[in-house]
């Protein structure tokens, strides 16, 4: 596999459930991203990690919970989440963090609906 | 103000025309522009990567900076049918994380 993968590519949870979306990044990066996308709206950056370490948490609440276990993987853990978290759910990679000149290459995204 | 400011649309052109799509931004710092095309169902696409003003061309596409007016466009020669999709500008400095992002314009080529 090539690029960055995203895992389901759609779910449908409740507002109680617990489910967790994936990203594998095969580009050899050191910095992924996640990002939330909404109709009629600019990408909404939420996390970024750099090297696995967390860098920037766009004061996301808490029933977004993200997880870097290395530069390779990434994981969005959620929790009691509520209709208006609908959205795609996109993952990004880049090879540095804070470099102008290194641009991000996205997964396809995971289509979350909450009911 | 937005960091930088993008005209939704929808755009629907005939097959084979010329199309220009555009963005603005609001800081002079901004050196890196991007645009990214994105399919329904699928996640962007880096389609065009310019540094600083000038032009950049890759077959039919055209990216265009134009930093004293903090204007940024991409021009699609011959458009195809294949071409609709949503466009999205990007910008970032030299030092920062953060990339701006443009809504995106939607893109319908009729053939």
């Amino acid at each position: 596999e090539t690029g960055v993968t995203q895992t389901p590519r759609h779910l449908v949870m409740g507002m109680t459930n617990k489910k967790s979306l994936k990203c594998e990044q095969h580009l050899g990066h050191n910095a992924m991203y996640w990002y939330k996308q909404s109709a009629k709206k600019p990408l909404e950056l939420m996390f970024v990690y750099n090297f696995k370490e967390q860098t920037e948490n766009n004061s996301v609440p808490s029933r977004f919970s993200p997880e870097c276990p290395n530069s390779s993987h990434l994981f969005l853990h959620l929790h009691t989440l509520q209709p208006e978290d609908s959205a795609l759910y996109l993952c990004a990679s880049s090879q540095e963090v804070r470099a102008g000149n290194q641009p991000q290459h996205f997964g396809d995204g995971t289509r979350l609906s909450i009911l | 103000q937005k960091e930088v400011e993008q005209d939704p649309g929808p755009l629907s052109v005939p097959e084979g025309a010329i199309v220009s799509l555009n963005c603005t931004y609001s800081n002079s710092a901004f050196q890196y522009f991007m645009w990214y095309r994105q399919y329904s169902r699928k996640g962007p696409e880096l389609l065009m990567y310019t540094y600083s003003s000038g032009n950049k061309e890759d077959g039919r596409f055209t990216a265009q900076v134009d930093k004293s007016s903090k204007y940024i466009s991409l021009f699609i020669r011959d458009s195809q049918p294949s071409d609709s999709a949503t466009y999205l500008c990007a910008i970032t400095t030299n030092t920062g994380n953060q990339f701006y992002f443009g809504t995106g314009t939607s893109l319908t080529v009729i053939p």
